[in-house]
């Protein structure tokens, strides 16, 4: 199994939907989890730490599980504004990143 | 703040030219990074300074030098360039703990012929 595994898309999905991602890591002594998010030709930003609990930032929820060794991603009533590369990220040892997943959000 | 900047924003060299990639950071982080990110490719980590002072090898260091020159500035040389080399580079900066949350700079394009 690779470190971290993300289905790249694109997903493609009309204003107002609701669409999640997910990805899987290896790793079981893996510490911490994130996601990023990276525009077209731009620089990676945090999107938001992943926490054991699960935690909620607006129309953003990230979950963890794991038993299954995978982190979730869930955007509710997408916008235009969130098309990008969704990019998953695991602390363990080291930093390792994820492919990315492509979303493209239409009008 | 200008949180974490690059220069060059792109530069195309020779094979066998050598360079330096500059960073900066302005938010008193310890750790910093250099990352290239290739297509089809995660970001793949370069070398690492988790403080002032020390610099390790990461994932694929082979052809890279750095510097962490004080604080705030961390540099990637480039000693004798190669074709492969040709990629995104990143410099990014951490607050906390090595490898926590990470703040990128918007990156150098490179490109060696």
């Amino acid at each position: 199994r690779k470190e971290v595994e993300q289905d790249p898309g694109p997903f493609n999905v009309p204003e107002g939907a609701t669409v999640a991602f997910n990805c899987t890591y290896s790793n079981s002594a893996s510490q911490s989890f994130f996601w990023y998010r990276q525009d077209c030709r731009k620089e990676p930003k945090l999107l938001m730490s992943v926490y054991s609990s699960g935690n909620e930032d607006g129309r953003f929820t990230a979950q963890l599980n794991r038993a299954s060794q995978y982190i979730s991603l869930l955007i509710r009533d997408s916008k235009l504004s969130d098309s990008a590369t969704y990019l998953c990220v695991v602390r363990g040892s080291t930093l390792t990143f994820g492919k990315g997943t492509m979303l493209l959000v239409s009008p | 703040n200008a949180g974490v900047t690059q220069t060059p924003k792109f530069q195309v060299l020779k094979t066998g030219q050598s360079m330096t990639l500059q960073c900066a950071q302005d938010m008193n982080h310890n750790s910093m990074y250099w990352y290239r990110q290739d297509p089809g490719m995660g970001l793949r980590l370069i070398y690492y300074s988790a403080s002032e002072g020390t610099t390790d090898k990461g994932e694929v260091p082979n052809g890279y030098n750095v510097s962490r020159l004080n604080k705030r500035e961390f540099s990637l040389r480039l000693e004798s360039a190669a074709p492969s080399q040709t990629s995104v580079y990143f410099c990014a900066s951490g607050a906390g703990a090595l490898y926590n949350e990470q703040f990128f700079g918007p990156g150098t394009r490179l490109t060696v012929l």
